[in-house]
């Protein structure tokens, strides 16, 4: 089984600074079978990335997915208010097949 | 724009079965290339697949769910559904529906999601 180690657990910014997000994986990911997802309170998840580095329809340019093998990177350039939110990584592998991270919080300092 | 919409009880008593539907609109089951899915994520917690459903009617399930969950599709009604038996308080969990894209194997639409509580 493939588990998704997502670090730090919670990530505290101000708007306009630079987040960075990791995703660790047990065993080595295909690039192609990784993806991140926004998720605000209340709300389901959003995909923003996937294929590790291509940016879904309509997610803005200051997100950016990176990484390979085991780790795996989300990159907010800089922090818009309404990027405060949970971050979860999503992995398609061997068994269970699909598989998400615990999350990242980045709430604002 | 496709989109999807879970029903079903929002309360369910100990060692019954829960039941849920997905009505998907904007875009067909049968058109193919999607898997469709359902997802659960506890209370305050992180994300828990429990399986997929392509529109031929094939599955694949979460191991650890495997044998309580039953997925299956209706074509016709453009809808597809979950059952998870002999469900306990541990499955008090907001339950998604969501499409997975087949090549890249990421959700990219969810519902909006439904709160089932396990209580008697």
């Amino acid at each position: 089984e493939i588990v998704l180690t997502q670090s730090p657990g919670t990530l505290s910014l101000s708007p306009g600074e630079r987040a960075t997000l990791s995703c660790r994986a047990s065993q080595s990911v295909s690039s192609s079978y990784l993806a991140w997802y926004q998720q605000k309170p209340g709300q389901a998840p959003r995909l923003l990335i996937y294929g590790a580095s291509s940016r879904a329809t309509g997610i803005p340019d200051r997100f950016s997915g990176s990484g390979s093998g085991t780790d795996f990177t989300l990159t907010i350039s800089r922090l818009e208010p309404e990027d405060f939110a949970v971050y979860y990584c999503q992995q398609y592998g061997s068994s269970p097949r699909l598989t998400f991270g615990g999350g990242t919080k980045v709430e604002i300092k | 724009q496709v989109q999807l919409q879970e029903s079903g009880p929002g309360l369910v008593k100990p060692s019954q079965t829960l039941s849920l539907t997905c009505t998907v609109s904007g875009g067909s089951i049968s058109s193919g290339g999607y898997y469709w899915s359902w997802i659960r994520q506890h209370p305050g917690k992180g994300l828990e697949w429990i399986g997929y459903i392509y529109y031929s009617g094939s599955t694949y399930y979460n191991p650890s769910l495997k044998s309580r969950v039953t997925i299956s599709v209706d074509t016709s009604k453009n809808q597809f559904s979950l059952k998870l038996s002999s469900v306990t308080a541990a499955d008090t969990a907001v339950y998604y529906c969501a499409r997975i894209e087949w090549r890249w194997y990421y959700f990219d639409y969810w519902g909006q999601g439904t709160l089932v509580t396990v209580s008697s």
